[in-house]
């Protein structure tokens, strides 16, 4: 079975452009969650959508949105880029259940340099 | 407070040791969930091993065990017969239940711990 694929797998922006991350869940996985990781802050919680509905979401400005399709693949987008956006943007999948055993599966991330 | 705490930024081991990474975790809920993942410098995020906060019997994969301590909170990942593979960084997760605004359980980081195995 074909793992977490996201695209693109690198990014270079210029501040104040908008940029759109994609990702493709394991296959049946109805859940996807995206993550931010930066040396400072390390991994934080961005949103997670399942069918098509986002379902969680952290403590982020609204310039960061995502989107989930009917094919449960998800994109992320960030408007107005600045430069501590730059990360290694991390998409998981899962199941989708709403228990404590609901395994993510983790992507090999989008790495976003914003100069 | 932090919800999970990796006290150990780096750790050093010799290949075919064993080495015990530490995870200390703080909730009041009595349900929840614990994860260990791997990430080595490729980026990637590998799914190493789970534990419930009822599962009677330490959590077992391979050459990874969890060394759970309920009543301390804490959820140490044990490394056997460390091999050069298992140098990345490694990360304990806790999962519980949802707060206001959410309706689903979440997944919180520590800030990891970067394990060198040497030849």
């Amino acid at each position: 079975k074909a793992g977490v694929t996201q695209t693109p797998r690198y990014l270079i922006k210029t501040r104040g452009q908008q940029v759109t991350l994609s990702c493709s869940p394991i296959s049946g996985h109805r859940s996807v969650s995206w993550y931010q990781q930066t040396p400072g802050q390390g991994l934080q919680f961005l949103f997670e959508y399942f069918s098509e509905t986002q379902r969680n979401k952290g403590n982020f400005p609204g310039r960061f949105s995502g989107r989930q399709f009917s094919n449960s693949r998800s994109e992320m987008n960030v408007s107005t880029l600045e430069l501590g956006d730059s990360a290694l943007y991390l998409c998981a999948s899962s199941l989708g259940g709403t228990g404590l055993t609901d395994t993510q599966y983790f992507g090999p991330g989008t790495r976003l340099t914003v100069l | 407070a932090q919800k999970i705490t990796q006290t150990q930024p780096g750790m050093f081991v010799q290949e075919k040791e064993a080495v015990t990474l530490d995870c200390t975790y703080d909730t009041s809920d009595q349900s929840y969930g614990l994860f260990w993942y791997k990430q080595p410098s490729s980026g990637e995020m590998i799914f190493l091993i789970y534990q419930g906060s009822y599962d009677e019997q330490n959590a077992t994969e391979g050459r990874y065990s969890l060394n759970f301590q309920k009543a301390r909170k804490s959820a140490n990942l044990v490394i056997s017969a460390s091999q050069l593979g298992d140098s990345a960084m490694y990360f304990c997760a806790m999962r519980e239940a949802p707060n206001s605004g959410g309706s689903n359980y979440k997944l919180t980081f520590g800030k990891g711990t970067l394990l060198t195995v040497n030849p």
